[in-house]
């Protein structure tokens, strides 16, 4: 079955670091970009940023560029996203999703099940 | 940059037809989108590409009640014979090389 499966929820504090994972399975994984997404709790999807796991190409949204940091480890079919230093306005679910063809300029064609981010004191 | 711009709301009759509409903003109308459908509580699911000339492919499992087409800047989703399932939030996405991925803001759609 071709899925991306994503790490679970996270409680985190403010100031504190977090990585999270999408592990891919049932197909190639270093031929199809994967993309980051975020929905803020009742609100719309935004783009974060894609990487190519084949090679780590990555591109960044300008609205999350420093803020996060993403990166894949093709060994074992897997992107991450992550933060150094979590703002409460970070908190929201977090979708990873694979683009359709081998190439960015297509849409996103399979989505992972989504992470939970819960920053707070 | 291209800006999808899509109604908040729209509703129809159980059993009836809906015709959702995302439109591409000037000097884009010939883009291509995808239309994704978020049921309440559940992860975005991929349901179509639409091209600019009106041809559209779906994802796998998407029922042949959903179909696409396009008119100018206006790429469109139509679903027919409504269900209570169909009640969910759709959202197009579309690509460049500069700006790489955008979002439409989303149409809730209520199944009356």
């Amino acid at each position: 079955e071709v899925q991306l499966v994503q790490s679970g929820a996270e409680v985190k504090k403010p100031g504190e670091s977090l990585k999270i994972s999408c592990k891919g399975s049932g197909y190639r994984f270093t031929s199809y970009w994967i993309g980051w997404v975020r929905q803020m709790p009742g609100k719309g999807l935004e783009w974060m940023g894609i990487i190519y796991p084949g090679d780590s190409d990555t591109r960044y949204s300008p609205s999350f560029q420093g803020q996060v940091t993403i990166s894949a480890d093709k060994s074992i079919s897997t992107a991450y996203l992550q933060w150094s230093s979590l703002k409460a306005s970070d908190t929201g679910m977090y979708y990873c999703a694979r683009k359709a063809s081998g190439t960015y300029l297509d849409g996103f064609d399979l989505w992972g099940q989504g992470t939970m981010v819960n920053v707070s004191s | 940059q291209p800006v999808l711009t899509q109604s908040s709301s729209a509703s129809a009759s159980l059993g009836s037809s809906v015709k959702l509409t995302c439109t591409l903003s000037s000097g884009h109308s010939s883009y291509s989108i995808a239309w994704h459908q978020q049921q309440p509580g559940k992860a975005p699911r991929y349901l179509m590409r639409v091209e600019g000339g009106g041809s559209y492919n779906k994802g796998s499992g998407v029922p042949d009640r959903f179909s696409g087409s396009s008119s100018g800047a206006d790429r469109y989703l139509t679903i027919s014979n409504l269900q209570f399932e169909d009640e969910a939030d759709y959202y197009c996405e579309t690509w460049d090389t500069n700006t790489q991925e955008v979002f439409g803001g989303g149409t809730k759609l209520t199944v009356l």
